[in-house]
């Protein structure tokens, strides 16, 4: 079956711009997970959701939003962008809430601010 | 909260030698806990993963070993190949997934 699927690829915005990312899951799964993926940071839990309700949140400021859809596909939005937003944005898909084990990653959107 | 994270960044190693590769996490309410590849411009790929209630898994090629005690984490990957040679990931998952920061992982021919 198809993996995860994360559009676009690469995107370059500019500060003060703001963004929206998708994320494709498995079909099945109805959980979804985000990540930021910095050098400086690692990865790190933004927000999960899971039958389009957001169960789980990260420590991120309220810039970033998400939603997820009857079809469990997921969107994310960063508004107002600021340089440190520049990263590798991952996406999990999973059966179970909390991600649980075998989360299935997708490829990632690289987001550049400049 | 919960953290997780990693005693080694990079860990060099001779193709053919066994990796051993070491997490230390904080929540002890975790249920699982997950080692992660990721290999450079690709998403993190699931390894092997270890119930809480257990202390050793075996895979092909990989074992992982948690030691409760100390909250440590391990993943020993036999024979190294250099195909093995990404970023390794280990995960804890109680109410969500989190990570540590990852350890590099490069095998020489």
């Amino acid at each position: 079956k198809a993996g995860v699927t994360q559009t676009p690829r690469y995107l370059i915005k500019t500060r003060g711009q703001q963004v929206t990312l998708s994320c494709s899951p498995i079909s099945g799964h109805r959980s979804v997970s985000w990540y930021q993926q910095t050098p400086g940071q690692g990865l790190q839990f933004l927000f999960e959701y899971f039958s389009e309700t957001q169960r789980n949140k990260g420590n991120f400021p309220g810039r970033f939003s998400g939603r997820q859809f009857s079809n469990s596909r997921s969107e994310m939005n960063v508004s107002t962008l600021e340089l440190g937003d520049s990263a590798l944005y991952l996406c999990a898909s999973s059966a179970s809430r909390g991600g649980g084990t075998e989360a299935f990653f997708g490829q990632g959107t690289r987001l550049t601010v400049v | 909260g919960e953290s997780v994270g990693l005693h080694l960044p990079t860990l060099s190693v001779q193709e053919g030698d066994n990796s051993i590769i070491n997490c230390a996490y904080s929540n002890s309410a975790s249920d699982y806990f997950i080692w992660y590849k990721q290999e450079s411009g690709k998403g993190p790929q699931f390894i092997i993963d270890i119930r809480s209630n257990m202390d050793k898994r075996q895979g092909q090629r990989v074992t992982v070993l948690l030691n409760k005690t100390v909250k440590h984490l391990s993943l020993q990957i036999a024979a190294t190949q250099p195909g093995d040679s990404a970023v390794y990931l280990c995960g804890a998952a109680g109410n969500k997934l989190t990570f540590g920061g990852g350890t590099r992982v490069l095998v020489k021919p």
